[in-house]
């Protein structure tokens, strides 16, 4: 029971346009979101994050949206380029106590195209 | 500044083998993950270390795989007498504290890709 969900495997978008990446979860207990960008043979790194409290969290070109009563999130990246081709990757974790782990989704291949 | 490492990067092992895989956090990081991705997949939570305490290995898929911590800095995962299932990237990542500033941010390392024959 995947409780990340990603159901875009691949995006394909033209340089200077909007990309949106898409994300739906089941789990009503998570509070913290974020989004991993990942090249090949590389990990995951850290682009932005949304607390459940916020419903929007803006950092440069990066966008991320929290509809917390649809479970969705999103990743707006405005404009695109060509550097953004990567894997990215929904992950949501349960805030408090040692409880850490993030729960990730299966990812989008993004592609921005020259 | 260097970032997460993990050694080796690629492991080729039959069937049966025991291997291990090194990750050495961010120094400082007191929190340390170790999680397992397949192919088409996204990572998938192992194990959880504060320091040199595993607080959560509830993500360890069987009593093959065992992880630790000992001096609360370089972590191992060891898995024993491995299956073809376990073919994988391991990631391992670190970061400090929750509580510090309300909001964490996992560092991974690059991952170790093993392969069982």
């Amino acid at each position: 029971d995947q409780q990340v969900k990603q159901n875009s495997p691949s995006l394909s978008v033209q340089e200077g346009r909007i990309s949106i990446l898409n994300c739906d979860y089941t789990n009503s207990m998570f509070d913290y979101f974020l989004w991993y960008k990942k090249y090949p043979a590389e990990g995951p790194t850290f682009l932005i994050s949304i607390s459940s409290i916020k419903d929007k969290n803006e950092d440069g070109r990066f966008t991320v949206f929290l509809n917390k009563s649809a479970k969705h999130l999103s990743l707006h990246i405005v404009p695109s380029q060509p550097g953004d081709s990567a894997v990215y990757f929904c992950a949501a974790s349960v805030g408090g106590g040692s409880n850490y782990k993030l729960t990730f989704g299966k990812g989008t291949l993004l592609t921005v195209n020259p | 500044g260097a970032g997460v490492s993990q050694s080796p990067r690629y492991k080729v092992a039959k069937r049966g083998q025991d291997v291990a895989l090194r990750c050495d956090p961010i120094s400082g990081h007191v929190s340390l993950f170790w999680y397992q991705q397949a192919l088409g997949q996204g990572p998938e939570f192992l194990t959880y270390f504060q320091n040199e305490a595993q607080l959560d290995k509830s993500g360890l898929p069987s009593d093959r795989f065992f992880a630790e911590r000992p001096e609360g800095s370089v972590s191992t995962l060891k898995i024993q007498r491995t299956q073809q299932e376990d073919s994988a990237v391991y990631l391992c990542a670190s970061s400090l504290q929750k509580g510090l500033a309300g909001f964490y941010e996992q560092y991974f390392g690059p991952g170790t890709r093993l392969t069982v024959t």
